[in-house]
């Protein structure tokens, strides 16, 4: 049973213009959700999280976007840059509950 | 701040046989938690240590035992060991009780053969 749920396994953009990955989950009673960026040979690292009183938090190129009613997530990178290519995770509460992850490249 | 260390980075080991791995938390923080992260696969939660006890568990069977010392470390010990234990075994330290993020070890890799 996937409570969290990335869809797209990989995503390529060009330099430059927007990267949005998308997340979904089940589990209603979710209240945090985090976003992580994984190169290879590294541990995941945090890139930017929501909790579920809030619909957008920006930090810098990186917004991530949350819609309780349709239980969904997003993740925009603009302008996207080639170092951001890696696999992105989306994560749910406490124990994180990851999604699949999603490889995006970032064209030069 | 050395952030989280664990060891060893890569392992082999065959069917049948123990293994342990070993993780040291980012200094300040008091929990442990490990994720096996299959390939292509997101880390799935195993189970995650704090003041030496097990709080939380996966789905993971009891062949998947853990331990947290005074200091905080922690091990993962996987008895009986199956080629599907092959993956990437994650360890991520964080704060009891707050809502932030976890900081992540860089993985061992375990193969069984």
């Amino acid at each position: 049973d996937q409570q969290v749920k990335q869809n797209s396994p990989s995503l390529s953009v060009q330099e430059g213009r927007i990267s949005i990955l998308n997340c979904d989950y089940t589990n209603s009673m979710f209240d945090y959700f985090l976003w992580y960026k994984k190169y290879p040979a590294e541990g995941p690292t945090f890139l930017i999280s929501i909790s579920s009183i809030k619909d957008k938090n920006e930090d810098g190129r990186f917004t991530v976007f949350l819609n309780k009613s349709a239980k969904h997530l997003s993740l925009h990178i603009v302008p996207s840059q080639p170092g951001d290519s890696a696999v992105y995770f989306c994560a749910a509460s406490a124990k994180l509950v990851f999604g699949a992850g999603t490889i995006l490249r970032v064209k030069s | 701040d050395a952030g989280v260390t664990q060891s060893p980075t890569h392992l082999i080991k065959t069917r049948g046989q123990q293994v342990t791995l070993r993780c040291s938390p980012k200094s300040g923080h008091d929990t442990v938690s490990w994720y096996q992260q299959a390939l292509g696969q997101g880390p799935q939660f195993i189970f995650q240590y704090y003041e030496e006890e097990e709080r939380q568990r996966g789905n993971f069977p009891d062949r998947f035992s853990g331990h947290q010392f005074p200091n905080y470390s922690s091990e993962l010990n996987v008895n009986a060991l199956l080629l599907g234990d092959s993956a990437l075994y994650l360890c991520a330290s964080s704060t009891v009780g707050s809502n932030t993020e976890a900081f992540f070890g860089q993985g061992t890799r375990l193969t069984v053969v």
